[in-house]
């Protein structure tokens, strides 16, 4: 089943601009991780934020956490062509041990 | 080594043959999962391993069968194929810790097509 819910859809940029996608959730969490998904491969894991943490970094990444409104964003600063992909937001709800719950994801293009 | 392997990356199957998807990982990892995802939609959590000991099946029909022969290995068998079976099939590999979600790592997946 899933939990999260990522906003927009699909998200159409040019190179250098930033792309924020939003991700809300149902449960209590024990953390929330953002994912990316070139097409029709793997996924790879971006960052994680504990439900302890507000906000997180990592390079041109920018994850917050609002736990009482049950919502995170990404944002992407910067963007590049490289960029274009899926993105998830992933919940680990409390009571489901090592499980992870995906959301329905953002779509993003980024064209040069 | 931060790699999940998948074996074979393309399988087309009929209904009625049995085959078995493969993964594997050196990374010391004691949680393992099978996920589904259809085209355009997010994977769907299959099985959990944790420990080489199935944790969670989530509803997942009989003709899937999983197996976790040891710490790195993780076996899908698959018999008697439905048409809506046909997806790109991911397994990951976690760290395990008491209940604690961490970070996972994704194979590049397997795409079944079933004929």
């Amino acid at each position: 089943s899933q939990q999260g819910e990522e906003d927009p859809q699909a998200l159409s940029i040019q190179e250098g601009e930033n792309a924020t996608m939003n991700c809300s959730y149902k449960t209590s969490i024990n953390n929330l991780q953002w994912y990316r998904q070139n097409s029709g491969r793997g996924l790879v894991h971006l960052i994680l934020i504990r439900s302890n943490e507000r906000e997180k970094h990592s390079g041109r990444l920018r994850v917050t956490l609002d736990t009482s409104k049950k919502s995170s964003s990404l944002l992407i600063t910067a963007s590049r062509a490289a960029d274009t992909a899926s993105y998830f937001c992933a919940t680990a709800p409390n009571q489901a041990g090592t499980a992870l719950i995906f959301g329905k994801g953002t779509t993003l293009s980024v064209s040069s | 080594d931060t790699e999940v392997t998948q074996t074979p990356k393309h399988l087309v199957m009929g209904m009625t043959n049995k085959k078995s998807l493969k993964c594997e990982q050196h990374m010391g990892h004691r949680a393992m999962y099978w996920y589904k995802q259809k085209a355009k939609k997010p994977p769907e959590l299959m099985f959990v391993y944790s420990y080489e000991k199935l944790s969670i099946n989530e509803s997942v029909p009989s003709r899937f069968s999983p197996e976790c022969p040891n710490s790195s290995l993780l076996n899908l068998h698959l018999h008697a194929r439905q048409p809506e079976d046909s997806a790109l099939y991911l397994c990951a590999s976690s760290q395990e810790g008491s209940g604690v979600s961490y970070e996972q790592y994704f194979g590049p997946g397997t795409r079944l097509t079933v004929t």
